[in-house]
C-alpha cells in the first residue's frame, strides 16, 4: 500500500517560536494532500487542503498566516506553525490522495509548546 | 458535520468476531463508504471501503445493507491489536479533492 511519512514525529518547543512539519509521500505521487489536527480524545479536524503548485484552501477558524502550507512538489508538503503558542499544542495528522479514491494518513506529529 | 453514526464504544473478547455498526441512511447514490482505524497516538489506518456490494480484504469484511442505509465493519478474529478507534466514513466516488470528515468513531476494547 502507499506509504507517507512525518518529520518529526514529536516536537517540543518554547513559546513564540516556529515549528516545521514535513509530510511526505514514499511511493507515490500525492495530487492532493490535508492536514488535520487532533486534540486530546477528540476526533480528526481538517485544517487545510493543499494542491501541489496551488495556494492551499483553510477551514474557516484557520489562520492562514498562521498555519503556513507549502505544497511544493508532488510528493512533499509542509505545515509551519508560526509563533506557536501552547494552545497549538496538538497532534497534527497529514493525509495524501494519488488520484485514487483511497487517502493515506501519515503517522502524526505530536507538538507540545512550552 | 459528519453524515454517519455508530456507538462510541463496544468490547469483544480476543478471538471472537468485532462488529462494528454504522449508520448512514442519508447516503447519496455516488458516495463510498470507508472505514479507518486509528490505534492511540497513531495516524488513522486504512481498513476498507466500498460501494454497494460486500468487500473483503486481508484486515476485515465490509457488509452493506441493501438500501445501502447501514454497513457493518467486521473483523473476524479480533486480537488485543486490534483495540482502537474505528471511524466510518461517507465520501463521494470520484471527488479525490476532497477530505474525510472524521466523527467521533466507535472506541473497541479487545479483552483478554
Amino acid at each position: 500500500g502507499a506509504v507517507v511519512s512525518q518529520h518529526p514525529s514529536w516536537v517540543i518547543c518554547k513559546s513564540g517560536t516556529s515549528v516545521k512539519i514535513e509530510c511526505r509521500s514514499l511511493d507515490f505521487q500525492a495530487t492532493t494532500m490535508f492536514w488535520y489536527r487532533q486534540f486530546p480524545k477528540q476526533s480528526l479536524m481538517l485544517m487545510a487542503t493543499s494542491n501541489e503548485g496551488s495556494k492551499a484552501t483553510y477551514e474557516q477558524g484557520v489562520e492562514k498566516d498562521k498555519f503556513l502550507i507549502n505544497h511544493a512538489s508532488l510528493t512533499l508538503s509542509t505545515l509551519t506553525v508560526t509563533s506557536a503558542h501552547p494552545e497549538d499544542s496538538s497532534f497534527y495528522i497529514c493525509s495524501a490522495s494519488r488520484g485514487s479514491e483511497t487517502q493515506y494518513f501519515g503517522p502524526g506529529t505530536r507538538l507540545l509548546v512550552l | 458535520d459528519a453524515k454517519t453514526t455508530q456507538p462510541p464504544s463496544m468490547d469483544c473478547a480476543e478471538g471472537r468476531a468485532a462488529n462494528l455498526p454504522c449508520n448512514h441512511s442519508t447516503i447519496s447514490g455516488n458516495e463510498y463508504v470507508y472505514w479507518y482505524r486509528q490505534i492511540h497516538s497513531q495516524g488513522p489506518q486504512y481498513i476498507i471501503h466500498g460501494l454497494k456490494n460486500n468487500e473483503t480484504n486481508e484486515m476485515a469484511s465490509l457488509i452493506i445493507t441493501e438500501d445501502r442505509k447501514s454497513s457493518t465493519l467486521i473483523l473476524p478474529h479480533a486480537t488485543l491489536r486490534d483495540t482502537a478507534v474505528y471511524y466510518c466514513i461517507v465520501r463521494a466516488v470520484d471527488n479525490y479533492g476532497q477530505n474525510f470528515v472524521f466523527g467521533p468513531g466507535t472506541r473497541l476494547s479487545v479483552l483478554p
